[in-house]
């Protein structure tokens, strides 16, 4: 049973507030990764962090932001939500930062904007 | 740069049955390959993994899949399926060399098991 964990697990939210996902994981990960999930499309990488202090943008453009100041904690933030980051995010982490090693995944956080 | 098919979006199927997903991809250079699953409400977890070696792969819930280099392919079989197996199939590479590892995923795949 993997040990990362995602909060809140659905959130609706007016246009314009701020809001942070949480998500930690207990297995001493250096990497971490935040995913957006939407209906019938890939799974789009949109930050990774080798360890603290590390953040990266990754394949997809977004405007969120992350930070990484201890090892277990990866929140990502929306400074002013709009209804086109309505998505899932998922939050994952991994023991192997060269690709070769397993993603574990929280059960993600569904985000509504209206 | 490298990218990943995943053929159906949909397959369904009935109870026991024999069933293949089936996933392309395109890359320039070696890659690593993988199959998450993603169970309703859930996060991803990972079925089975392709490093090297033996090109026939088994993982978890008896699904096992086949790495074909000619073919650029990665289907993923059970030759028998459950009620239980009904999930989101996702096939998903890395690079192994010279990148940040990444991994890049498909559309997935809806297998629908019926009784």
């Amino acid at each position: 049973e993997a040990d990362i964990y995602q909060t809140p697990r659905y959130l609706v939210i007016g246009t314009g507030k701020k809001i942070t996902l949480e998500c930690s994981q207990t297995m001493g990960h250096d990497k971490m990764y935040w995913y957006q999930q939407d209906p019938g499309m890939e799974l789009h990488l949109i930050h990774y962090s080798y360890g603290v202090n590390s953040t990266e943008k990754g394949d997809l453009s977004s405007e969120s932001t992350v930070s990484r100041i201890r090892t277990e904690h990866f929140p990502l933030t929306l400074e002013s939500a709009r209804p086109s980051h309505t998505s899932q995010y998922l939050c994952a982490s991994s023991r192997d930062g060269r690709g070769t090693g397993e993603l574990f995944f929280g059960e993600g956080s569904r985000l509504t904007v209206l | 740069a490298q990218s990943v098919t995943q053929l159906d979006s949909q397959v369904p199927v009935f109870e026991e049955a024999p069933v293949e997903l089936r996933c392309n991809y395109s890359s320039s250079v070696s890659v690593y390959l993988f199959w998450y699953v993603q169970y309703p409400n859930q996060g991803l977890q990972l079925l089975l993994k392709y490093l090297s070696g033996s090109t026939l792969v088994k993982g978890i819930n008896g699904f096992e899949a086949e790495f074909n280099k000619s073919q650029t392919s990665f289907h993923l079989r059970k030759p028998s399926v459950h009620i239980s197996d009904t999930a989101e199939y996702f096939c998903a590479v890395s690079v192994r060399r010279g990148s940040q590892g990444n991994l890049i995923f498909g559309k997935g795949t809806k297998l629908s098991v019926k009784p």
